[in-house]
């Protein structure tokens, strides 16, 4: 069955903190994974893409790893700011299909 | 570049009652999707088109009727509301290559009383 687990679930953090947020996938065949940044009352906007060859990338603040021996994701965040309360969620798009595997989020908060 | 425009943005309904939400991309996007978020179960596709004239079930149809008359536009119909679509509805689009992220829109709050 094609999942996407997510931890942790909600995380606190103090503003200038770094974090890092996990993703489990279990997705046949893989074609590539998102993570989306979903602010409150907003609809998802698209931090970073990986595929199948790529094992890090970066969008600022935002640096996206990826393991696909493991099938392993994490989002690294550094130096937090308030604006980066949100949800996150990964996302992994199939091969050859209109499949698309969402992922439950981790809720973020950021602490002043 | 408004994107993604889901209109309305928010509305209460009685049991039985029937609506119509509307998507409307200006992206030129062949895929538009329909998903519903609710707390802790993050987000279910409901239906998706992959071009105009089209459309396919997701993963919870059940209930929901669509339509893509054109490429713009893709339509999303509750025939008979009830208590258990209370939530909040999520119109996405993108272009052919999955290489390109989906685009969202901002949302519609439902209630449905």
């Amino acid at each position: 069955k094609n999942q996407v687990e997510q931890s942790p679930q909600s995380l606190i953090i103090l503003e200038g903190k770094n974090c890092t947020l996990q993703c489990n996938y279990t997705v046949s065949p893989f074609s590539n994974l998102r993570w989306y940044k979903q602010d409150t009352g907003r609809g998802p906007v698209s931090l970073t893409i990986m595929t199948f060859s790529e094992n890090t990338k970066s969008n600022g603040r935002y640096t996206a790893t990826l393991d696909a021996d493991t099938k392993q994701s994490s989002l690294h965040i550094t130096a937090s700011q308030l604006s980066d309360s949100a949800s996150y969620i990964c996302v992994c798009f199939l091969v050859g299909d209109d499949k698309i595997i969402f992922g439950k989020g981790t809720r973020l908060h950021i602490l002043p | 570049n408004a994107g993604v425009t889901q209109t309305p943005k928010f509305r209460v309904l009685k049991t039985g009652q029937s609506m119509t939400l509307l998507c409307a991309q200006d992206m030129n996007h062949e895929y538009m999707y329909w998903y519903r978020q609710d707390p802790g179960m993050g987000l279910r596709l409901i239906h998706y088109s992959v071009g105009e004239g089209t459309t396919a079930k997701g993963e919870v149809p059940d209930g929901y009727n669509v339509s893509r008359l054109k490429k713009q536009n893709f339509l999303l119909g509750l025939e008979s509301a009830a208590p258990s679509q209370t939530s909040v509805y999520f119109c996405a689009s993108r272009p052919y290559s999955t290489a390109q992220p989906q685009h969202f829109g901002d949302g519609t709050r439902l209630s449905i009383l």
